[in-house]
C-alpha cells in the first residue's frame, strides 16, 4: 500500500511556464515533506522541504504548497526552465523520524 | 558534494552469488540508508543505520544484509544474488534531527544474469 503517490509519470512544460507536480499522501501521521529531484546517472538531490505546521514554503522559482485536509502537496516551478528537466520525488516523513518514504516520481521535460 | 561515495558505480554478477555494495561517507553523519530505485516503483528503503552497529530493516530488506562497523561505512550484501535484484542501489545520510534531508550518493547499477 503506498502512502505516498504521485499519480503523473511524467509532466511536459513549456520553457518560461509554469509547472505544478502534484503528491498525495495517505497516512494521516505525516508531518513533514520533501521534493527531491533527480537527474540521470546521478542521486537525488534535495530541493525544498515544507513542515506540516506551514502550508506555503517558497525559495526562489520553487513553490510548495501543502493542503493537510486534502492531504495534498504540489511543487510549483515559475518560471521553468529545461535544465529543470528531471524526474522528481515527493518524500514524507513523522513524528521526527528520520526514515522518509518516496513517492514513485514524476518526470518533467520543459521544452525550449 | 557532500562526502558521500558509493562502490562499485557499476556491476554485473551472476545469479546464486554474494555481492556486497560499498558506501563511504566523510560527513561524520550518524544516519545512513540504503535505497533501490525501479521503474514504476521509485525509491525503496532496503535497510537504513542509526549508529556504529544499529541498523534496521526498511520495506524490502528480504534478501539483503548491512552491516556498520565504523560509522563512515555502511555495507549492503546481496547474499545470493537473483534477478530480481537488478537495479540502481543508492545510499542516503543524514544528520540527526528533523529537516535535514538526505544526501545521496551517485548509485550503483547492478545486474544481476
Amino acid at each position: 500500500d503506498q502512502q505516498v503517490k504521485q499519480n503523473s509519470p511524467s509532466l511536459s512544460v513549456q520553457e518560461g511556464r509554469i509547472s505544478i507536480l502534484n503528491c498525495d499522501y495517505t497516512n494521516s501521521m505525516f508531518d513533514y515533506f520533501l521534493w527531491y529531484k533527480k537527474y540521470p546517472a546521478e542521486g537525488p538531490t534535495f530541493l525544498i522541504s515544507i513542515s506540516s505546521i506551514k502550508d506555503k514554503n517558497e525559495d526562489g522559482r520553487f513553490t510548495v504548497f501543502l493542503n493537510k485536509s486534502a492531504k495534498h502537496l504540489s511543487l510549483h516551478i515559475v518560471p521553468s526552465q529545461p535544465g529543470d528537466s528531471a524526474v522528481y520525488f515527493c518524500a514524507a516523513s513523522q513524528g521526527g523520524s528520520e526514515k522518509l518514504v518516496f513517492g514513485k516520481g514524476t518526470k518533467l521535460t520543459v521544452n525550449p | 558534494d557532500a562526502g558521500i561515495t558509493q562502490s562499485p558505480r557499476h556491476k554485473v554478477t551472476e545469479t546464486g552469488t554474494p555481492v556486497t555494495l560499498r558506501c563511504h561517507q566523510t560527513e561524520n553523519h550518524r544516519y545512513m540508508y540504503w535505497y533501490r530505485q525501479d521503474p514504476g516503483h521509485g525509491l525503496r528503503l532496503i535497510h537504513y543505520s542509526y549508529g556504529v552497529k544499529d541498523t534496521d530493516k526498511g520495506e524490502v530488506s528480504d534478501g539483503y544484509s548491512v552491516s556498520r562497523s565504523k560509522t563512515e561505512d555502511f555495507l549492503l550484501t546481496l547474499e545470493s544474488a537473483t534477478s530480481s535484484q537488478t537495479s540502481v542501489y543508492f545510499c542516503a545520510i543524514s544528520e540527526s534531527g528533523r529537516g535535514s534531508g538526505y544526501t545521496f550518493g551517485s548509485g550503483t547499477r547492478l545486474t544481476v544474469v
